[in-house]
């Protein structure tokens, strides 16, 4: 079964309104996790670094007023895209550590697409 | 972090068995070689890893040779199921390190 749960595993919303996206670490404790964005025929972009109780590390041209991380728990982590915009619309992918290794090996949660109208 | 190079796409036939092959030239000392496979609208899920020689499962084996300059992903008489991207990563999670995806290998595997 999965280890890593995404709700909502779609999402259809307006220009302008925000989203938010879950991550949940299932059966262990997660306290990092990463977001990943994936566009129609590429491979998975990394996006950010979530730290819980601390701010999330975003990589080089992602806007962090914009894509909104939080990760107030251990086994919790939500990204909210403010302010949506077509072009927002993707497929977002968070992952989480296999608990214990130091291999890299990660978890990954079943994706959530988000499409902005 | 160690950039890998995977051939873009392969075709094979039902019953087949298929080596994809990954470089990743600049790998550490500290780095496994971790390979996963992504379906369509679906998370990647896990596959193989490995550090060094020849690693086998249920579902796949593992070849690197002694410089780990390359690895070779084998799945043994592959189904139609098995069509999807395929993508070797190569790093060792310490602290926040994240693993950086490249543009992996799409598999068609045809009737």
């Amino acid at each position: 079964g999965a280890v890593v749960s995404q709700h909502p595993s779609w999402v259809i919303c307006k220009s302008g309104t925000s989203v938010k996206i879950e991550c949940r670490s299932l059966d262990f404790q997660a306290t990092t996790m990463f977001w990943y964005r994936q566009f129609p025929k590429q491979s998975l972009m990394l996006m950010a670094t979530s730290n819980e109780g601390s701010k999330a590390t975003y990589e080089q041209g992602v806007e962090k007023d914009k894509f909104l991380i939080n990760h107030a728990s251990l086994t919790l982590s939500t990204l909210t895209v403010t302010s949506a915009h077509p072009e927002d619309s993707s497929f977002y992918i968070c992952s989480a550590p296999r608990q214990g290794s130091n291999t890299g090996e990660l978890f990954f949660g079943e994706g959530s697409r988000l499409t902005v109208l | 972090l160690a950039k890998t190079t995977q051939p873009i796409s392969m075709d094979s036939y039902e019953g087949q068995e298929v080596n994809i092959t990954c470089s990743h030239n600049n790998i550490a000392t500290n780095d496994y070689i971790t390979w996963y496979q992504q379906f369509p609208s679906q998370g990647p899920r896990f596959i193989i890893q490995g550090y060094k020689t020849k690693v086998t499962n249920e579902v796949a084996s593992l070849f690197i040779p002694a410089d780990r300059k390359s690895s070779t992903l084998s799945l043994p008489r592959v189904s139609l199921s098995d069509t999807a991207v395929y993508y070797c990563l190569v790093g060792g999670y310490s602290g926040n390190t994240p693993l950086v995806f490249g543009k992996g290998t799409r598999l068609s595997v045809i009737a």
